[in-house]
C-alpha cells in the first residue's frame, strides 16, 4: 500500500525556476528519501533526510521534513531541461520492517527551455 | 560495477506462458526486491529478500514467485502469464537504507 502522497501529481517549469514538490506520509518513519526516474529508466536516489533532521541539501537540491506534520518538501533550484523526470518520495518505517520502503505515486516534473 | 542488472529488457509473452526475468547485483548487497510500475500505481513490491536462500511476500505477490540460490542474484518467475500482468518490472538492492535500482524489464502479455 502506498503511503506517500507527492503534490503536485504534475509540475512543469521553465529552465532556471525553482521546483518544489511535497510528499506526505502516514506513520513514524527512520528516515524519507528521494528518488528520480528518468523516462523509461530506473530509480536513482537522490537525498535521505533521517526523522531527526530538518532540512538537508546536495548540490541544487534541497530536503526538509517536518515530521510533526508527517510531510517533506524537494527543492530544486535552478532547474535545467536534464531535470526533466518524475521523482517519488519513500518513507523507511522504524525497525523490524526488513528494509521495505513506502513508495509515492510520484511527480512529473518538465522543465522546458 | 555494472550495479544493477536486469535480463531481459523487453519480452512479449502469450497469455499462460512462463518466463523468468532474472536481476544480478554486484554491490554485495544482503537485500533485493522485485516490483512493479504501471501507470497511476507507482511502484508495488511483488516479492523480496534479505539474504541468499530467503524470500518473503512483497505486497503484490500472486502469480509470481522468486528464488535467490546466490547472494548476487533475484530471480523473478511468472508460472503462466495473465494480461494483468503487463508492466515494467524492476529490480533494486540495498545494504541498509537506500535502494539501487536496474534499468527494468518492459513485459507485455497478450
Amino acid at each position: 500500500s502506498q503511503q506517500g502522497e507527492e503534490d503536485p501529481q504534475a509540475l512543469s517549469i521553465q529552465e532556471g525556476e525553482n521546483a518544489t514538490m511535497n510528499c506526505s506520509y502516514k506513520t513514524s518513519i527512520n528516515n524519507l528519501q528521494w528518488y528520480r526516474q528518468n523516462s523509461g529508466r530506473g530509480l536513482v536516489h537522490l537525498i535521505l533526510i533521517r526523522s531527526n533532521e530538518r532540512e538537508k541539501h546536495s548540490g541544487r537540491l534541497r530536503v526538509t521534513l517536518d515530521t510533526s506534520k508527517k510531510s517533506s518538501s524537494l527543492l530544486i533550484t535552478a532547474s535545467r531541461a536534464a531535470d526533466t523526470a518524475s521523482y517519488f518520495c519513500a518513507t523507511d518505517p522504524p525497525a523490524g520492517n526488513n528494509r521495505k520502503l513506502i513508495w509515492g505515486l510520484g511527480t512529473s516534473l518538465a522543465v522546458n527551455p | 560495477n555494472a550495479g544493477v542488472t536486469q535480463t531481459p529488457k523487453f519480452r512479449v509473452l502469450k497469455t499462460g506462458q512462463s518466463m523468468t526475468l532474472l536481476c544480478a547485483q554486484d554491490m554485495n548487497h544482503e537485500y533485493m526486491y522485485w516490483y512493479r510500475q504501471d501507470p497511476g500505481m507507482g511502484l508495488r513490491l511483488i516479492h523480496y529478500s534479505v539474504g541468499e536462500g530467503t524470500t518473503a511476500k512483497g505486497e503484490v505477490p500472486d502469480g509470481y514467485n522468486v528464488s535467490r540460490l546466490k547472494k548476487q542474484n533475484f530471480l523473478l518467475g511468472l508460472e503462466s502469464a495473465a494480461p494483468s500482468q503487463t508492466s515494467v518490472y524492476f529490480c533494486a538492492s540495498s545494504a541498509w537504507e537506500t535502494q539501487y535500482f536496474g534499468p527494468g524489464t518492459r513485459l507485455l502479455v497478450l
